[in-house]
């Protein structure tokens, strides 16, 4: 399977705890999005890489969360001392930065904070 | 104001029906416009894109409106299969901003 892949799909945590989620975009795709979604809303932008390059955060992304993409190929998103507000699908997205811009959903993260 | 807008439905239609969605944008600025699609605990799916000329796939055609600023998604012959929620999407200098989602629910 070639597409985008997130790892864990499902994630119970308690509050307070740390939780760490993974993306891998498809290979060729230098741009990678996380975004956050809760239920009835759309996709609501956190930050996005070009290659390992972090070049726009939201103001939604507290200092408690933080993203990586080391070598501008796999993700990283922490979330620090969890509350039960961070509960959500976490959506990641890769896209090639050339033209049209279409992005390419992996199956998400759905995180449960008790 | 919002800056994707649309009509969050949920509307219902019957198998066979023509059905339109609008999405209305604020940045006058935008480059890119999309319709996803997305079905109930699933990721958003590409459906198309959306051209200035307008363009269609299928019985789905797309219409942008750069002076009124918005776009519409109109799907013919309704399947029950096309329930699910149409994402309106826009990219304005490489934020991307989505709308809530307009659902959709054909009914037999």
């Amino acid at each position: 399977d070639t597409g985008v892949s997130q790892n864990p799909r499902h994630k119970i945590t308690k509050r307070g705890q740390n939780v760490t989620f993974r993306c891998d975009p498809i290979s060729e795709h230098n741009r990678l999005y996380w975004y956050r979604q809760t239920l009835g809303q759309g996709p609501e932008f956190l930050t996005y890489f070009q290659n390992e390059a972090q070049l726009e955060k939201s103001r939604l992304l507290s200092d408690r969360f933080s993203a990586e993409r080391p070598k501008g190929s796999f993700s990283t998103l922490e979330i620090q001392r969890t509350e039960q507000g961070d509960s959500a699908m976490y959506l990641c997205a890769s896209s090639l930065a050339l033209g049209f811009e279409t992005q390419y959903f992996g199956p998400g993260t759905r995180l449960l904070v008790l | 104001r919002k800056e994707v807008e649309q009509d969050p439905g949920p509307f219902n239609v019957p198998e066979g029906a023509t059905v339109a969605f609008n999405c209305t944008y604020s940045n006058s600025a935008s480059q890119s416009f999309f319709w996803y699609r997305q079905d109930c605990r699933k990721e958003p799916k590409l459906l198309m894109s959306v051209y200035s000329s307008g363009n269609e796939d299928g019985r789905f055609t797309a219409q942008l409106n750069r002076a009124s600023q918005y776009i519409s998604l109109l799907i013919r012959d309704s399947k029950l299969s096309d329930s699910a929620t149409y994402l309106c999407v826009v990219n304005s200098y490489q934020k991307v901003t989505f709308g809530t989602g307009t659902k959709l629910q054909v009914i037999p």
